[in-house]
């Protein structure tokens, strides 16, 4: 039982420059979440899946993507990145009765 | 719309120490509220929720916390902390009607625990 895994773990891009960060869980849990970590920030919700097939915006979803792929997997691509979305990106998921969300180790992103 | 505060972003003790961390939040409505913690390099692992019944919460490696409604806080508490305490420490609320899951975080509060 992995939990919540998240690759890659680290990430350099050049400004303009895309790419598809990607979470998967065993846990069979319905939703899944996206965050970004920033200092003295917390964590603010990108996007989030409250079940198969369903996907909203958080608090701060300009400039990225997600997709549902299935019950297991919830991608999230950032199709021309910009150094403003340096951070640390992390994939959680939880059951609906619960509240309790399980979170990933986090992939560190930097867009030069 | 809930927000959390959190009033220390930074909180040094010795170690053997008792640590308040707090958390005050805002909501119209009835929620449910967390605290997680983060080591350094890791995900967040929960430490401890309301979502009903004694205000008083018990959670793992010792720590507790106190839903107090009419303060609208919900402060973590640890009355010894050990040197492998030292982490950030995330208060988080949810309004399940009105945001189902979702969770709101607080900025943040790094605990260090000095020898």
């Amino acid at each position: 039982n992995a939990g919540v895994t998240q690759t890659p773990k680290f990430q350099v891009l050049k400004t303009g420059q895309s790419m598809t960060l990607q979470c998967a869980q065993d846990m069979n849990h319905n939703s899944m979440y996206w965050y970004r970590q920033d200092p003295g920030m917390g964590l603010r919700l990108i996007y989030y899946s409250a079940s198969e097939g369903t996907t909203d915006k958080g608090e701060v979803p300009n400039g990225y993507n997600v997709s549902r792929l299935n019950k297991r997997e919830f991608s999230l691509r950032l199709e021309s990145a910009a150094p403003s979305q340096t951070s640390v990106y992390f994939c959680a998921s939880s059951t609906w009765w619960t509240y309790e969300q399980y979170f990933g180790p986090g992939t560190r992103l930097t867009v030069t | 719309a809930q927000s959390v505060t959190q009033l220390d972003s930074q909180v040094p003790v010795f170690e053997e120490a008792p640590v308040e961390l707090r958390c005050n939040y805002s909501s119209s409505v009835s929620v449910y509220l967390f605290w997680y913690v983060q080591y350094p390099n890791q995900g967040l692992q929960l430490l401890l929720k309301y979502l009903s019944g004694s205000t008083l919460v018990k959670g793992i490696n010792g720590f507790e916390a106190e839903f107090n409604k009419s303060q609208t806080s919900f402060h973590l508490r640890k009355p010894s902390v050990h040197i492998s305490d030292t982490a950030e420490y995330f208060c988080a609320v949810s309004n399940p009607e009105t945001s189902g899951s979702r969770l709101t975080f607080g900025e943040g509060t790094q605990l260090t625990v000095n020898p």
